[in-house]
């Protein structure tokens, strides 16, 4: 079976640009959860997902977006981009969203100039 | 959800089984025990989890103690590619169908240096 796909895999943005991230999930995988990772904060939480809906959120600005399709894909966006917001961006998947075995992708690698 | 404590690092021999200890004195009736880990560069990896019962599965193998205040991943023949942060989790499991999972969080997690 094939693992969390994410595109692209690696991203330059200049500040104040946006920016859209895809996950595609594992096959049967209802959850999508993304989570931003940087040396200084370690893995913080996104958003998750399940069935179309923004079921939990994290403390992020509105700046960061997402959305899931009806094939369970999703998308994440990010306006006006800001320095602090180079970083590798993961996305997890899971069966649905009753426990927390996840599955991450190889993540997006965005830098932003 | 309970604290854990992790040894920031260890090291083990190649071919030997690696026993990752993690103390979680705190923790709750209904939380579970997760284990992940996350090699240089690449996102984590689920490896596995359980509440009270020793689980196994293809990668590893979870000892919980009987009073649930700490636990042992043990990973049976360790490997060069076995090097990696390990992390303990402990989460009460999300609110039933809408509530949602509100993420992992990733502590410190314990280094493990698997020597040739």
């Amino acid at each position: 079976k094939a693992g969390v796909t994410q595109t692209p895999r690696y991203l330059i943005k200049t500040r104040g640009q946006q920016v859209t991230l895809s996950c595609s999930p594992i096959s049967g995988h209802r959850s999508v959860s993304w989570y931003q990772q940087t040396p200084g904060q370690g893995l913080q939480f996104l958003f998750e997902y399940f069935s179309e809906t923004q079921r939990n959120k994290g403390n992020f600005p509105g700046r960061f977006s997402g959305r899931q399709f009806s094939n369970s894909r999703s998308e994440m966006n990010v306006s006006t981009l800001e320095l602090g917001d180079s970083a590798l961006y993961l996305c997890a998947s899971s069966l649905d969203n009753l426990n927390y075995e996840q599955y991450f992708g190889p993540g997006t690698r965005l830098t932003v100039t | 959800d309970a604290k854990t404590t992790q040894p920031t690092s260890m090291d083990c021999a190649e071919g030997r089984a690696a026993n990752l200890p993690c103390n979680h004195s705190t923790i709750s009736g209904n939380e579970y025990v997760y284990w992940y880990r996350q090699i240089h560069s690449q996102g984590p990896q689920y490896i596995i989890h359980g509440l009270k019962n020793n689980e196994t599965n293809e990668m590893a193998s979870l000892i919980i103690t009987e009073d649930r205040k700490s636990s042992t991943l043990i990973l049976p023949h360790a490997t060069l590619r076995d090097t990696a942060v390990y992390y303990c989790i402990v989460r009460v499991a999300p609110v039933g169908s809408g509530g949602g999972a509100d993420g992992l969080t990733f502590g410190k997690g314990t280094h493990l240096i698997i020597q040739p």
